[in-house]
């Protein structure tokens, strides 16, 4: 079964500043990746996705993700963070031999301080 | 319409109550999933419909946990004799195709048990 982890639970940031949020998922032949992202009390609305071709993935609101087989690994990149940009971020993974089935991470909660 | 509606947005419940949680999904979207966040989490799938055929149920927690998609559009999950590990935000997501590449999620319904 596929998992995902991410490897920060909590990342604290100023206005303006670059931000990385790490995934990693467990290996597969083929995988399809996503990052959503959840306001409070909101459910969650996707960012971008990777399906296939080109490893860089340029999603909504500025944010990218690259896509690295050998490192099992979608991060997600924005240069210049908004206080907007505060909310959980929350990577999965959909298994290619699975046609409908997300596996999620624990999420990642972006603060955004002035 | 729109979007993904979920209703009710709160429910609070006695421990041993029944509930039912509604979806009503974006128009014409033929898959339809159902997951579970508790608090703290991400998501985890609980049952995926293909028009009025549940094809995956392998989530659900418990034969308490029932889900039904009988016209293929509308969705009813229902949880009976609620316990408090029930406890936690369940989501409702559509999606256009058979399978998913990236669903369309809605506000979600909290549940409480107390």
């Amino acid at each position: 079964a596929q998992s995902v982890t991410q490897l920060d639970s909590q990342v604290p940031v100023f206005e303006e500043a670059p931000v990385e949020l790490r995934c990693n998922y467990s290996s597969s032949v083929s995988v399809y990746l996503f990052w959503y992202v959840q306001y409070p009390n909101q459910g969650l609305q996707l960012l971008l996705k990777y399906l296939s071709g080109s490893t860089l993935v340029k999603g909504i609101n500025g944010f990218e993700a690259e896509f690295n087989k050998s490192q099992t690994s979608f991060h997600l990149r924005k240069p210049s963070v908004h206080i907007s940009d505060t909310a959980e971020y929350f990577c999965a993974v959909r298994d290619g031999g699975s046609n409908y089935k997300l596996t999620f991470g624990k999420g990642t909660l972006l603060t955004v301080n002035p | 319409g729109a979007g993904v509606s979920q209703s009710p947005r709160y429910k609070v419940a006695k421990r041993g109550q029944d509930v039912a949680l509604r979806c009503d999904p974006i128009s014409g979207h033929v898959s339809l999933f159902w997951y579970q966040q508790a608090l703290g989490q991400g998501p985890e799938f609980l049952t995926y419909f293909q028009n009025e055929a549940q094809l995956d149920k392998s989530g659900l927690p418990s034969d308490r946990f029932f889900a039904e998609r009988p016209e293929g559009s509308v969705s009813t999950l229902k949880i009976q004799r609620t316990q408090q590990e029930d406890s936690a935000v369940y989501l409702c997501a559509s999606s256009q195709h058979e399978g998913g590449y990236g669903y369309t999620f809605g506000s979600g319904t909290r549940l409480t048990v107390v």
